[in-house]
């Protein structure tokens, strides 16, 4: 089946405005992450959805970002007001829910979104 | 922060080589997992293991993990210029919810692997 999927590519956008990121999840898969790599880092992660609702947002950097999963497939990562400072590879990526299993989940990426902020 | 951190930082070697890097991390885990990057873009998990392993393989691969050191280890054998990219460790433990599987990865800064042929 298809992979994460994410759109779009690449986005260049100027100081100041506002611009969404989106993300498809592996079909079926209930757990949601946002991660966020910088050039010559590993991925830093922003926030967990588990379903519909954030389980651990505790990454988001400030309240400029946002993201969000109304029905609990496809999910949304706003940012306002974008500053050169996030510029970045933003990464998605999701994992099959097994209960009970605490943290024996392998994650599945996205080829991940390049933003540039000018 | 980063919790995990890799060595070395880059590796050079010939292909048919051996190819080996090590992580280091902080905190107690519920796993460690690699993963593989190429050109800076789409993360491939390669290979799992929990905190009650010691070592497991899978292919060219084989991971070590020593709890009592908070350190993995990461074996390519037998090394491919198609294996060049850069290799990171992942650790995961619990984010604050009850009962699911969902588990924050943090990762460490990566080794650049080069094989050259």
């Amino acid at each position: 089946g298809a992979g994460v999927s994410q759109t779009p590519s690449n986005k260049v956008t100027e100081k100041g405005k506002y611009v969404e990121l989106r993300c498809d999840p592996i079909s079926g898969h209930t757990a949601l992450y946002w991660y966020r790599q910088s050039l010559g880092q590993g991925p830093e992660f922003l926030i967990y959805f588990q379903g519909t609702g954030a389980a651990d947002d505790s990454g988001l950097p400030n309240d400029r970002f946002f993201a969000v999963r109304p029905e609990g497939s496809v999910s949304t990562l706003k940012i306002q007001r974008t500053e050169r400072g996030d510029s970045a590879v933003y990464l998605c990526a999701s994992s099959q829910e097994t209960s009970g299993r605490l943290g024996y989940n392998e994650q599945f990426f996205g080829p991940g979104t390049r933003l540039t902020v000018l | 922060s980063q919790q995990g951190e890799e060595d070395p930082q880059a590796l050079s070697i010939q292909e048919g080589e051996n190819a080996t890097m090590n992580c280091s991390y902080k905190t107690s885990i519920n796993n460690l997992q690699w993963y593989r990057q190429n050109s800076g873009r789409g993360l491939v998990h390669l290979i799992l293991i929990r905190s009650n392993e010691r070592e497991k393989h899978s292919g060219r691969l084989r991971v070590t993990l020593d709890t009592s050191k908070k350190s993995s280890s990461l074996l390519i054998t037998a090394s491919r210029a198609a294996d060049t990219a850069s290799y990171f460790c992942a650790t995961a433990f619990p984010v604050p919810v009850k009962e699911t599987s969902g588990s924050r990865l943090t990762f460490g800064e990566g080794t650049q692997l080069t094989v050259n042929p």
